[in-house]
């Protein structure tokens, strides 16, 4: 069973404007959740999470929303570079728990 | 500097051959992972450890054999039990502080084929 959900395999975001990927979770003991940026033949890069006590943290161009009733986090870049073309893992992990389960991805593209 | 390295960065793998893949941390971290990475799909969890000679099974372990001798290295060898092995193998590892949430670090990756 798909624990952590990304629904959009690919999202397509003008160069400038604000991308929005979507991440949605079924087990309720999740209470810390991580956003991962990921080039091709390259490793996942940490961008930036949220633990469950919170509903928004941001870095710079980078805001993670998590919505706790609905199950459902959200990464916001804004504004969109051209170096932010990459494929995006949302991933999650319960309490007392250093395993994380991963979303399958979605790959944004920013058009310049 | 401090990272994790992953050897080699491609691998060939014959019928009935077992091949081990490195990863090496110089992190002191405690926790290591490996995943497995297929097109279109999500990281899945094949072995993890929290502690010198200590391995947990992650989601994915038939075919799959690890061990952790020293805290800085944790080998996979994906044995010929393995029947689809051709895949994208990522390590990970993190600190490990009981109850406190870590983010976990990646290597670069090794592309296992086979031939």
């Amino acid at each position: 069973d798909q624990q952590v959900k990304q629904n959009s395999p690919s999202l397509s975001v003008q160069e400038g404007r604000i991308s929005i990927l979507n991440c949605d979770y079924t087990n309720s003991m999740f209470d810390y959740f991580l956003w991962y940026k990921k080039y091709p033949a390259e490793g996942p890069t940490f961008l930036i999470s949220i633990s469950s006590i919170k509903d928004k943290n941001e870095d710079g161009r980078f805001t993670v929303f998590l919505n706790k009733s609905a199950k459902h986090l959200s990464l916001h870049i804004v504004p969109s570079q051209p170096g932010d073309s990459a494929v995006y893992f949302c991933a999650a992990s319960a309490q007392g728990n250093e395993k994380l389960t991963f979303g399958t991805g979605t790959r944004l593209t920013i058009i310049p | 500097d401090g990272g994790i390295t992953q050897s080699p960065k491609y691998l060939f793998r014959k019928e009935g051959q077992n091949v081990t893949l490195s990863c090496e941390q110089n992190l002191n971290h405690d926790a290591m992972y490996w995943y497995r990475q297929d097109p279109g799909q999500g990281l899945r969890l094949i072995y993890y450890s929290q502690i010198v000679n200590d391995f947990q099974k992650g989601d994915i372990a038939e075919g799959y054999s690890v061990s952790r001798e020293k805290k800085e290295s944790f080998p996979l060898t994906v044995t010929s039990a393995q029947k689809n092995p051709t895949a994208f193998y990522l390590c990970a590892s993190s600190s490990f502080s009981g109850g406190a949430k870590n983010i976990q670090y990646f290597g670069a990756g090794t592309r296992l084929s086979v031939l």
